[in-house]
């Protein structure tokens, strides 16, 4: 199948910086991809549809401004997670939307943000 | 109500028997369905994909599509302490583009 990757698998960082998550499709490209946040032991929330040459579309009551997406390229989106706080902490999952008819979807390995 | 109903579990079983994971939608829309095995602190992994109805199999794992019920089902057979994981079931219509509903996800635990 398709291979989505994410970058960096993990990140511990201070309260109050900004974390930058990658998201990268290996073998295809992908005008669309989307963001989850996972909490323990919970399914996966969608947060927001990154769009290649337009803006992201946000799901409702999440925040635009704390949760920066960029679709640089057909192969890679970003997820920037500004000032974050200790309730940000949580694991963030990319997926991609494989080329085809069937409507695969593809998910990176995910990248667990801790805040302290 | 939820888009997709799931049964969080948890569910434990000893190796070598049959499991059946299973999901309720309400959305007569959907019409592809697909399973996802998710390991603890991984991304989720495709399992298995049907698109609208009936039944597909592959190993030890069959999927099965009722959409006059609108469920879905995964079965298991001679499952193995490696199938220790939580299984999520999703699904997507075509005017939905490429949105996908999960269900909240079972968690399976084999027992040698």
């Amino acid at each position: 199948g398709a291979v989505v990757s994410q970058h960096p698998s993990r990140v511990i960082c201070k309260s109050g910086t900004s974390v930058k998550i990658e998201c990268r499709s290996l073998d295809f490209q992908a005008t669309t991809m989307f963001w989850y946040r996972q909490f323990p032991k919970q399914s996966l929330m969608l947060m927001a549809t990154s769009n290649e040459g337009s803006k992201a579309t946000y799901e409702q009551g999440v925040e635009k401004d704390k949760f920066l997406i960029n679709h640089a390229s057909l192969t890679l989106s970003t997820l920037t997670v500004t000032s974050a706080h200790p309730e940000d902490s949580s694991f963030y999952i990319c997926s991609a939307p494989a080329p085809g008819p069937y409507n695969e979807q593809f998910f990176g390995p995910g990248t667990r943000l801790t805040v302290l | 109500q939820k888009e997709v109903e799931q049964d969080p579990g948890p569910l434990s079983v000893p190796e070598g028997a049959i499991v059946s994971l299973n999901c309720t939608y309400s959305n007569s829309a959907f019409q592809y369905f697909m399973w996802y095995r998710q390991y603890s602190r991984k991304g989720p992994e495709l399992l298995m994909y049907t698109y609208s109805s009936g039944n597909k199999e592959d190993g030890r794992f069959t999927a099965q599509v009722n959409k006059s019920s609108k469920y879905i089902s995964l079965f298991i057979r001679d499952s193995q302490p490696s199938d220790s994981a939580t299984y999520l079931c999703a699904m997507s219509a075509w005017d939905t583009g490429n949105q996908f509903y999960f269900g909240t996800g079972t968690s399976l635990t084999v027992i040698p």
